[in-house]
């Protein structure tokens, strides 16, 4: 059974920068085949797709970060990160990793989503 | 980046209900689109994969159809446990993006 599980601050102030970690256990993050993703969604919204990696391939993002968003993995430890600089109120979400088996498409396991709140 | 456009963005319905969500896409996705249900305070599950595709352990009277721009995702007979938000995503280009959501009411 595949297991995700995120780790990280609940409160950021703006201007900081988020990390967050997600714990994989179940599949392994070093695989190359399972592609490895951060989804986050602001409270009482929709969900917006942050980027993904596969292990041995190109990090993909959204544009809509911009250059604020870094996606990494430590194999050793069986998990991968998020950082976000520049936080600011509206980057107030619950974020969550997931697991895309096939690569750019769907998500079949999720973690269950931490909350970080911007807020001086 | 691809814009999913759901409709219609809530709904009341009943037990037993037939209830029907469209998902339009801004371009053509083939058979790439997803549906996954999300109840509150909870993590979204995959529903629907390539369309219509249903994902394992997932009652048969969920249902996904549709290619191109237009799709929906069906719920038979509605039951109890299934009201809840309803989000489709499109797998077709990056960004990887989610249509706004559809809430299922009673």
């Amino acid at each position: 059974q595949v297991q995700l599980q995120e780790s990280g601050p609940g409160l950021v102030k703006p201007s900081e920068t988020l990390s967050l970690t997600c714990i994989v256990s179940g599949d392994s993050v070093g695989s190359g085949t399972s592609y490895w993703t951060w989804i986050r969604q602001p409270p009482g919204k929709g969900l917006e797709w942050i980027g993904q990696f596969y292990y041995g391939g190109n990090i993909q993002y959204n544009p809509s970060f911009k250059s604020r968003v870094i996606i990494s993995v430590d194999t050793s430890k069986n998990q991968f990160s998020l950082k976000l600089t520049s936080m600011t109120a509206s980057d107030t979400a619950v974020y969550y990793c997931a697991r895309d088996k096939r690569g750019g498409t769907f998500f079949d396991y999720w973690g269950q989503g931490t909350l970080v709140t911007v807020s001086s | 980046a691809i814009q999913l456009t759901q409709s219609p963005s809530s709904l009341s319905a009943s037990v037993g209900d037939r209830v029907i969500i469209t998902c339009r896409a801004s371009q053509g996705l083939t058979y790439t689109l997803a549906w996954y249900q999300q109840k509150p305070g909870k993590v979204p599950k995959l529903l629907i994969s390539d369309a219509y595709t249903v994902a394992s352990g997932v009652p048969s009277r969920f249902s996904g159809s549709g290619s191109g721009t237009d799709f929906t995702l069906t719920i038979s007979s509605l039951q109890p446990e299934d009201f809840a938000t309803y989000y489709c995503q499109q797998f077709h280009t990056y960004p990887l993006t989610f249509g706004g959501g559809t809430e299922v009411e009673i």
